[in-house]
């Protein structure tokens, strides 16, 4: 079946440094994806998203990255700080007809040392 | 104000009780949906609704049944909790474009 799968699912790194989180994907037909934070008690808040049509997206700090030939997706994120403490999910969109439904891969779990 | 809230936030139950799980969304948002969260297992959609007159079943929908009352209500039912339904549940809008979710801060479910 189709799955959405995160190569490390726990990851640690120096106040400072940069983080880079990976992600696979199985279907050729996904559209979208997203990265999701999601912080101990609290729910999954959107990070930053990608259509299929491109191959970088940059925000505040965070990049993700799209390779559409080896299905991979990753996110970067600068300077990492301790508040980037969290796990962090991606999502694919398996898109078909008006069925726009996400599918959440297992998360990394991402810890800042000061 | 949160935009996705869920009620009750914690819950303590016993086997074979009917429980109901409560979201309301403040985004004008017609798409809702309904998730598990198990350690090392990720978000798993249990039933989803386009509209308020759609409902659809998600990977996980075995035991559970919903109700989209409103286009801001969506509720989850467990109408007899098992154990093994012992979970943290969020609900999610989006507004059917690219499919960007919000989330709700989540209900800690444990049934005894």
């Amino acid at each position: 079946g189709e799955s959405v799968g995160l190569h490390l699912p726990t990851l640690s790194v120096q106040e400072g440094d940069n983080s880079i989180i990976n992600c696979a994907y199985s279907n050729s037909a996904s559209d979208y994806f997203i990265w999701y934070k999601q912080e101990s008690g609290k729910g999954p808040q959107f990070i930053i998203d990608i259509r299929s049509n491109m191959d970088k997206r940059q925000g505040q700090r965070v990049t993700v990255l799209l390779n559409k030939t080896v299905k991979h997706l990753s996110l970067q994120i600068a300077a990492t700080q301790p508040g980037d403490s969290a796990v962090y999910f991606c999502a694919e969109n398996m898109s078909g007809g008006s069925n726009y439904k996400l599918t959440f891969g297992k998360g990394t779990l991402l810890t800042v040392n000061p | 104000d949160a935009d996705v809230t869920q009620t009750p936030r914690n819950r303590i139950t016993k086997t074979g009780k009917r429980i109901m799980l409560e979201c309301s969304q403040t985004k004008g948002h017609d798409r809702m949906y309904w998730y598990r969260q198990d350690p090392g297992l990720g978000l798993r959609l249990i039933y989803y609704s386009f509209d308020v007159k759609d409902i659809n079943k998600g990977e996980i929908s075995d035991g559970y049944s919903v109700s989209r009352q409103a286009q801001a209500k969506f509720s989850l039912s467990l109408e007899s909790a098992i154990p093994n339904q012992t979970a943290l549940y969020f609900c999610a809008t989006s507004d059917g474009s690219y499919n960007e979710q919000f989330f709700g801060p989540g209900t800690r479910l444990t049934v005894l």
